[in-house]
């Protein structure tokens, strides 16, 4: 298997531009989710799917996020408008089940907004 | 909800020398307990993972010991070596509920 792919690897926008992220999940995963890594908040939770359901989205920021999953075997996060303090790197990450089980990361998604 | 807290923040061992971080947790309902070593510019990977069933588990030169009656659990690494240099994350989970990590320990491994 490829493991979680993520797309794109590193993107460079201007402030209030959108950015779109995205990502597949290991064949077979039902769940799915969304983290972002700074060095000042660590790895926050964003929001995860379960068998394409939004479980939790405690963690999406602000309204300028928004995450979907249309199927089994894909998911975007969007941001609009983009701001400076977005850039992070963004990872996806999937696992068999919701909870109890290990979770797989993507390489994640370098973004900068300048 | 869980929170795990994770100490110490960074962590320096001389080449050999054993490391051991340390992590806490709120929700006495957890009980998968994984441990993800980030090396710089990659994605967090699993190194290890214990369940609440077991107290401790051990893999080559990487440990895992849990106490749940104290929600703790600790990663132990012995014989450094200096491609142990990373961040380690240590994260709690139970069902019906997400993974939340610690903030991470950064080791570093001195020759």
């Amino acid at each position: 298997d490829a493991g979680v792919i993520q797309s794109p690897r590193h993107e460079v926008t201007e402030m209030g531009q959108e950015v779109t992220l995205r990502c597949k999940p290991i064949s077979g995963h039902n769940s799915l989710f969304w983290y972002r890594q700074t060095m000042m908040r660590g790895l926050e939770l964003l929001i995860y799917f379960n068998n394409n359901v939004p479980i939790d989205d405690s963690g999406m920021p602000e309204d300028r996020f928004s995450a979907k999953m249309p199927n089994a075997s894909f998911s975007t996060l969007k941001i609009q408008p983009s701001e400076p303090r977005d850039s992070a790197v963004y990872f996806c990450a999937s696992s068999p089940t919701s909870t109890g089980n290990t979770i797989y990361f993507g390489e994640g998604s370098w973004l900068t907004v300048v | 909800g869980e929170n795990v807290e994770q100490h110490p923040s960074t962590l320096s061992v001389q080449e050999g020398d054993s490391a051991v971080i340390k992590c806490t947790y709120s929700d006495s309902a957890s009980n998968y307990f994984p441990w993800y070593k980030q090396e710089l510019g990659k994605r967090p990977q699993l190194i290890i993972d214990i369940r609440s069933n077991v107290g401790e588990k051990k893999d080559q030169r990487i440990a895992v010991t849990l106490n749940k009656t104290a929600k703790h659990f600790s990663l132990h690494i012995t014989e450094t070596q200096p491609e142990d240099s990373a961040v380690y994350f240590c994260a709690a989970s139970r069902e019906g509920q997400n993974f939340v990590f610690g903030p991470g320990t950064r080791l570093s491994v001195l020759p």
